[in-house]
């Protein structure tokens, strides 16, 4: 499967505290994307990185990647409690039409 | 104003119907793209368009067939639906960098 695959599955942390979830791919890619998906509704663009770069930052959120391990993080610094939904990495590939998606980390932040 | 719209939201309908979802971009995108999220949350492309001509079927049934009347434009039509369809389907454009997700359609093949 092209499958991307994130981990953890799930996470539940406290608010105010820093979540890190983690995504690995398995081809070469131009970008590497993140988003959001609250419970039963669509999925919002966080944050795209380039496979030339290696750390992006937007607001509280910082993405790094890191092209030898085929892999990325995604931090949320303090975190809220509406920052509580599925987070998801898409990549996609030279000359694909495509993005490849992650299984998706469900974060769970404790008021 | 939404930048990717699809409608309906929510379609409930009986096994053997046929119907359709509509998808809309209003940011100038020439790639649009359905996608599926099973039970399991898992997202999988099912077809890609670009400049109205289909790149990427994967392996679709051809139960699914999409059309591009134009550009920002990429309707899904299902016929004879099996219980096995049941999920929500994404429509999404992009210039090639980020891609913008519509809110999904809750399809429930009943």
């Amino acid at each position: 499967s092209q499958q991307g695959e994130e981990d953890p599955q799930a996470l539940s942390i406290q608010e105010g505290e820093n979540a890190t979830m983690n995504c690995s791919y398995k081809t070469s890619i131009n970008n590497l994307q993140w988003y959001r998906q609250n419970s039963g509704r669509g999925l919002v663009h966080l944050i795209l990185i380039r496979s030339n770069e290696r750390e992006k930052h937007s607001g509280r959120l910082r993405v790094t990647l890191d092209t030898s391990k085929k892999s990325s993080s995604l931090l949320i610094t303090a975190s809220r409690a509406a920052d509580t939904a599925s987070y998801f990495c898409a990549t996609d590939g030279p000359g694909t039409y495509k993005y490849i998606f992650g299984t998706g980390t469900r974060l769970k932040v404790l008021a | 104003d939404t930048a990717v719209s699809q409608t309906p939201k929510y379609l409930v309908t009986q096994m053997g119907n046929d119907k359709s979802i509509k998808c809309e971009q209003n940011l100038g995108h020439d790639t649009m793209y359905w996608y599926k999220q099973d039970s399991k949350k898992f997202l999988k492309i099912m077809f890609s368009y670009n400049n109205k001509e289909l790149i990427i079927n994967e392996t679709v049934p051809n139960r699914f067939s999409p059309k591009s009347p134009d550009k920002a434009h990429l309707n899904l039509h299902i016929n004879s639906l099996e219980l096995g369809d049941s999920a929500v389907y994404f429509c999404a454009s992009s210039s090639g960098a980020e891609a913008f997700f519509g809110q999904g359609t809750r399809l429930t093949v009943v």
